[in-house]
């Protein structure tokens, strides 16, 4: 069963227009999320994470949102830019159960911004 | 300061041999977890390691296995190969308990 989901394959947006990432997960356990980008040949490169203490948190022009009682993550990225066409990445962990670590990946979403 | 670093960064192997791969962690990293990239099953943890010993296990055979020295350098080896194991396998490094994890370039292992 897939605990993390990324039900959209792929998205495409305008230079300098908002893309939005979305994310949905299952297992209440999960505590700790982080939004990754891939490109081809290269490893996942970190963007930002997210505790559930929290339900917002901003790195420049990324911002990712979290929403506990419907079990639902988002990352918007303003302004987006044509560097920014890549695979992203939802990821989840547990702290509480110790397994902080442990990454659950979603299945990922190509983002392409178009100029 | 050096990222993460894996060897070989490719690899073909034939069904039935065995293969190790190398990671070396982010200097000061003590923890290392591998991962493993499929188009069918996306990206999947196999197992963490913090000061030499497992911390965590993903749900993968026991022909997967790993290992970690006291530099905090980490090898996983997989036995007897199989053709479904053919991936791109993945390493990470991280310095806290909490925290992002700093991923390698990864080893493409094709299994003939």
């Amino acid at each position: 069963d897939q605990q993390v989901k990324q039900n959209s394959p792929s998205l495409s947006v305008q230079e300098g227009r908002i893309s939005i990432l979305n994310c949905d997960y299952t297992n209440s356990m999960f505590d700790y999320f982080l939004w990754y980008k891939k490109y081809p040949a290269e490893g996942p490169t970190f963007l930002i994470s997210i505790s559930s203490i929290k339900d917002k948190n901003e790195d420049g022009r990324f911002t990712v949102f979290l929403n506990k009682s419907a079990k639902h993550l988002s990352l918007h990225i303003v302004p987006s830019q044509p560097g920014d066409s890549a695979v992203y990445f939802c990821a989840a962990s547990s702290i509480s159960s110790g397994s902080a670590r442990q990454l659950t990946f979603g299945s990922g979403t190509q983002l392409t911004v178009l100029p | 300061k050096a990222g993460v670093t894996q060897t070989p960064r490719y690899l073909i192997k034939t069904r039935g041999q065995q293969v190790t791969l190398s990671c070396s962690p982010i200097s000061g990293h003590r923890s290392v977890s591998w991962y493993q990239q499929t188009p069918g099953q996306g990206l999947q943890f196999l197992f963490e390691y913090f000061s030499e010993t497992q911390r965590n296990k993903g749900n993968f055979p026991g022909r997967f296995s790993g290992r970690q020295f006291s530099n905090s350098r980490s090898e996983m080896n997989v036995s007897t190969l199989e053709l479904g194991d053919s991936a791109l396998y993945l390493c990470a490094s991280s310095l806290a308990e909490v925290g992002e994890q700093y991923f390698g370039p990864g080893t493409r292992l094709t299994v003939t």
